[in-house]
């Protein structure tokens, strides 16, 4: 089973300014095919989690482009820029190179 | 894209109960589906994927041999059938479009 490591653990940020989280992975998740298997989500309040981030660094569609993915093989980063009250939650990277799959413990983001 | 889940209440330890997604909006019979729950204690945790036309299936070892995934494309319902529920089977439950699109979850209780 592959065992997604996020931190921080939790983290509040100032409107405007940015804010990274780390997503490291127990092996890597790169598929032959070369796409590596790596997704971002965020969980709002009271709601379920949304599909930010595939592929690493792949947009969903309606995601706004403050929020940027990157890294490779075994390391990861989701980057938020010009934060907004929007964006509290809880982010957690998921793989789905192999199952099961899995995710890491999540990261809380909330605003000073 | 919608899913709604539904079927989840409290049971007693030992009892079965049916979850079921209804999918819209989507071409469902052409998507794999996979459920997924979550507790605060555990976080999130994959339970099982089925192919797009039932092909193949796959579960959590937590969930082997207890649980079962199906759909009925021609409903474009998800199923996942619970047996010998346990009190750690307590959670929220999601269906998941791939792993993209999420429903809002139905939340099962398993507790004399």
């Amino acid at each position: 089973e592959i065992v997604l490591t996020q931190t921080p653990f939790s983290l509040s940020v100032t409107p405007g300014q940015s804010a990274s989280i780390s997503c490291k992975s127990s092996q890597s998740l790169l598929h032959r095919d070369g796409k590596t298997s790596l997704f971002w989500y965020l969980q709002k309040p009271g709601q379920s989690p949304q599909l930010l981030i595939y592929e690493v660094s792949r947009r969903f569609s309606g995601v706004p482009d403050r929020f940027s993915g990157s890294g490779s093989g075994t390391d990861f980063t989701l980057k938020i820029s010009r934060v907004e009250a929007a964006d509290v939650g809880v982010y957690y990277c998921m793989q789905g190179l192999h199952l099961p799959l899995t995710f890491g413990g999540g990261t809380k983001v909330g605003i000073k | 894209v919608q899913l709604v889940e539904s079927g989840g209440r409290l049971v007693q330890p030992g009892e079965s109960l049916r979850l079921s997604c209804a999918g819209s909006g989507f071409n469902f019979r052409s998507y794999e589906m996979n459920w997924v729950r979550q507790t605060p204690g555990r976080g999130l945790e994959w339970l099982s994927h089925i192919a797009s036309d039932s092909a193949s299936v796959h579960y959590a070892n937590s969930v082997k041999g207890r649980f079962t995934i199906s759909r009925d494309n021609a409903k474009n319902s998800l199923y996942l059938q619970m047996t010998r529920l346990r009190a750690d089977d307590t959670a929220l439950y999601y269906c998941l479009v791939g792993m993209a699109y999420w429903g809002q979850g139905t939340p099962v209780t398993v507790s004399s």
